[in-house]
């Protein structure tokens, strides 16, 4: 069974950092693309980044300031936030990308929430 | 960057009844494959999104055959045969033509 746990969200101040972890287990990790995609709240969906390797995408609002990376080794997928905004504010879900003929999100985790606020 | 925008994004339903979500793109979401990468989503009350549909019309495993999906081009329908109770949520269309863009959402709720 595909399993995604997100951690590291928090509340931070604007201009802060935040560094998100996803585990993942039930899959061979290394082989797929993965991505990060967030909910504001009470809001809708926003893809903010994919990686496979050494390919990474990002939205344009957050281009600079956040960095998706992976460790295939341990499974894991992480997101480094930077110069953090208010409007950063969101549930950030880990997602499985089938990117190969199908690019859509087949596997999602439960998400992280980061809270920006003085 | 490729809008979608759904219609309507409130759509209350009688048990058994059924409904329709329109989604449409600001452009053709045929890919240069030649693959229309049109996916639907549903999320219910305090859950993550569950993927539905992807392709336009292809059913995901253990997704109810009461879903299906259809459309072409910058036009496409997301339809509930009979909506049940558990079919309380809201419904998302997404594009992966060109980068990934979802639509607003779609709230359904019962009557």
């Amino acid at each position: 069974e595909v399993q995604l746990v997100e951690s590291g969200g928090g509340l931070v101040q604007p201009g802060g950092s935040l560094r998100l972890s996803c585990a993942a287990s039930g899959f061979r990790f290394s082989d797929h693309w993965m991505s990060w995609v967030r909910q504001a709240p009470g809001k809708g969906l926003e893809w903010v980044a994919n990686i496979k390797q050494s390919e990474r995408y990002y939205v344009d609002s957050v281009k600079g300031r956040f960095t998706v990376s992976r460790d295939d080794a341990r499974s894991s997928l992480y997101l480094q936030m930077s110069s953090l905004r208010v409007d950063d504010t969101a549930l950030y879900y880990c997602a499985r990308l089938n990117y190969t003929g199908y690019r859509y999100f087949d596997h999602w985790g439960h998400g992280t929430l980061v809270t920006v606020s003085s | 960057d490729i809008v979608m925008t759904q219609s309507p994004l409130s759509l209350p339903v009688t048990l058994g009844q059924p409904a329709s979500i329109s989604c449409r793109s600001s452009q053709s979401l045929v890919h240069s494959e030649g693959e229309t990468f049109l996916s639907w989503y549903q999320q219910r009350p305090g859950q993550s999104p569950r993927r539905l549909i992807y392709k336009v019309s292809n059913r995901d495993s253990g997704v109810p055959d009461r879903f299906s999906g259809g459309g072409s081009g910058t036009d496409f329908t997301l339809k509930i045969s009979r909506v049940e109770a558990e079919d309380v949520g809201v419904y998302y269309c997404m594009q992966g033509t060109l980068w990934w863009t979802f639509g607003q959402g779609t709230k359904v709720e019962i009557k």
